[in-house]
């Protein structure tokens, strides 16, 4: 099983439309969580980090779910420059690396 | 520019050949990762150093594979008697090493091994 699961997607979305991504992860010592955004061939960058709270930028909702080890984005209003893959992030070991699923592809539609 | 650079930015090489990438990170950041990244799949962690030290190392991370960060500054990653299996975009990120977690990628290097 691996560490970070994301529903691969493609979604395709007309502009205007509101989407929701998906993310479970295995390790209940993860300690960080985050949302990368990546465009094709390009290096990943960070969208933003993910709070039990639940936090909001903009147009992009992020939200953490302990208990259940569950990630969402939820993205409203969505434009034509939204399309990318959204590559869903925990931090475990003591290194701080990056555990990144494999990422859930999003098109926008004109 | 001052963000994390990495050379050269595409790499063709011969099965059985070395190839050695370079990587530059932000200023004064004592923290640098390598990974790789797959198509289709998410960047997978390869090693880690805190300024000149190597403190973790990926079981991904073969007898092939070695990386340097002598000075605790730019790093190299070499990978001996290269495979086909070695064709990825190798990713390099950096970070402040305080209490921040963020992690600020360069471009990468795409290798291709034929």
């Amino acid at each position: 099983r691996k560490e970070v699961e994301q529903d691969p997607g493609p979604f395709n979305v007309p502009e205007g439309a509101t989407v929701a991504f998906n993310c479970t992860y295995s390790n209940s010592a993860s300690q960080s969580f985050f949302w990368y955004r990546q465009d094709c061939r390009k290096e990943p960058k960070l969208l933003m980090s993910v709070y039990s709270s639940g936090n909001e930028d903009g147009r992009f909702t992020a939200q953490l779910n302990r208990a259940s080890q569950y990630i969402s984005l939820l993205i409203r209003d969505s434009k034509l420059s939204d399309s990318a893959t959204y590559l869903c992030v925990v931090i475990t070991g003591s290194a701080r690396q990056l555990t990144f699923g494999s990422g859930t592809q999003l098109t926008v539609l004109p | 520019d001052t963000g994390v650079s990495q050379d050269p930015r595409h790499k063709i090489t011969k099965r059985g050949q070395n190839v050695t990438f370079r990587c530059d990170p932000i200023s004064e950041h004592n923290r640098l990762y390598w990974y790789r990244q797959t198509l289709g799949q998410g960047p997978e962690f390869l090693t880690y150093f805190q300024n000149e030290a190597q403190l973790e190392k990926s079981r991904l991370l073969s007898d092939r594979f070695s990386a340097e960060r002598p000075k605790g500054s730019f790093s190299t990653l070499e990978i001996q008697r290269t495979e086909q299996g070695d064709s990825a975009m190798y990713l390099c990120a950096s970070s402040p090493g305080t209490s921040s977690r963020e992690q600020y990628f360069g471009p990468g290097t795409r290798l291709t091994v034929t």
